[in-house]
C-alpha cells in the first residue's frame, strides 16, 4: 500500500534553515507529481509547492517563494522540502502528497511532520 | 490568482440529514475541484475529485456536482462518522487553493 513518511520537523528559530524530507514506498514514485502542503494549528491546509515526475518543473505558493525549494529522487523514492529563513507564520504540520499521475489533486497524504518556527 | 470560497463556514445537522456546502471559485476552473474530508486529529482523505468523481473506498452517500465556478459537496444521509471539516481544492493550474473549510458538526 502506499506509504508516504515525512521527517525533519523541529523547532528552529527565526531565519534559520531547515530540510523535510518523505519516504515513499508501495507506488511508482517518478510517475507521479508530488506535493507539500501544510496546516498551521487549528487552521485551514494550505499548499506550499509541487514538483514534476521529472523534478524540472516546480511551482510554488507566493508565501513561500524564494525561500522554500522542492526536490525529488526519483532513484530513492524521496521528496525534500528545504526551508531557509524561516519565519514564525511558517510553524505547521508540513505534509508531504501523491498526485495522481500529473493531476494535481491529493490522493495519499502522509502522517504529516510538524515544524515550529520560534525564537 | 483564483481564491475558493466556501460556505457555510460551519454547520450543525442531525443524523440522516441531506447536508450540501458550496464551493465557489472566483474565475472559471472547469470541473478541476476535488474535495477532502479532514476528521479531528487526523489526515486529510480524498472524498472527490474532477468535481464528480467519487475516489474508490468513499461511502456513497457522498456526491460532488458542479462544473465552471460553482460546485456542490452532498451528504445525502449525515452518519456520525462524518464529522469532520470539509475542504473544496481547486488544481487546474499552479497556484493550487484551498477553501478555508466547512466544519460540520452532528446536532
Amino acid at each position: 500500500q502506499v506509504q508516504l513518511v515525512e521527517s525533519g520537523g523541529g523547532v528552529v528559530q527565526p531565519g534559520r534553515s531547515l530540510r523535510l524530507s518523505c519516504a515513499a514506498s508501495g507506488f511508482d514514485f517518478s510517475s507521479h507529481v508530488m506535493h507539500w502542503v501544510r496546516q498551521a494549528p487549528g487552521k485551514g491546509l494550505e499548499w506550499v509547492a509541487v514538483i514534476s515526475t521529472d523534478g524540472k518543473y516546480e511551482y510554488y505558493a507566493d508565501s513561500v517563494k524564494g525561500r522554500f525549494n522542492i526536490s525529488r529522487d526519483n532513484s530513492k523514492n524521496t521528496l525534500s522540502l528545504q526551508v531557509k529563513t524561516l519565519r514564525t507564520e511558517d510553524s505547521a504540520v508540513y505534509y508531504c502528497a501523491k498526485g495522481r499521475f500529473n493531476w494535481n489533486f491529493f490522493e495519499n497524504w502522509g502522517q504529516g511532520t510538524l515544524l515550529t518556527v520560534s525564537s | 490568482d483564483i481564491q475558493m470560497t466556501q460556505s457555510p463556514s460551519s454547520l450543525s445537522a442531525s443524523v440522516g440529514d441531506r447536508v450540501t456546502i458550496t464551493c465557489r471559485a472566483s474565475q472559471g476552473i472547469n470541473n478541476y475541484l476535488a474535495w477532502y474530508q479532514q476528521k479531528p486529529g487526523n489526515v486529510p482523505t480524498l472524498l472527490i475529485y474532477a468535481a464528480s468523481r467519487l475516489q474508490s473506498g468513499v461511502p456513497s452517500r457522498f456526491s460532488g456536482s458542479g462544473s465552471g465556478t460553482e460546485f456542490t459537496l452532498t451528504i445525502s444521509s449525515l452518519q456520525p462518522e462524518d464529522i469532520a471539516t470539509y475542504y473544496c481544492q481547486k488544481y487546474n493550474s499552479a497556484p493550487i487553493t484551498f477553501g478555508q473549510g466547512t466544519r460540520l458538526e452532528i446536532k
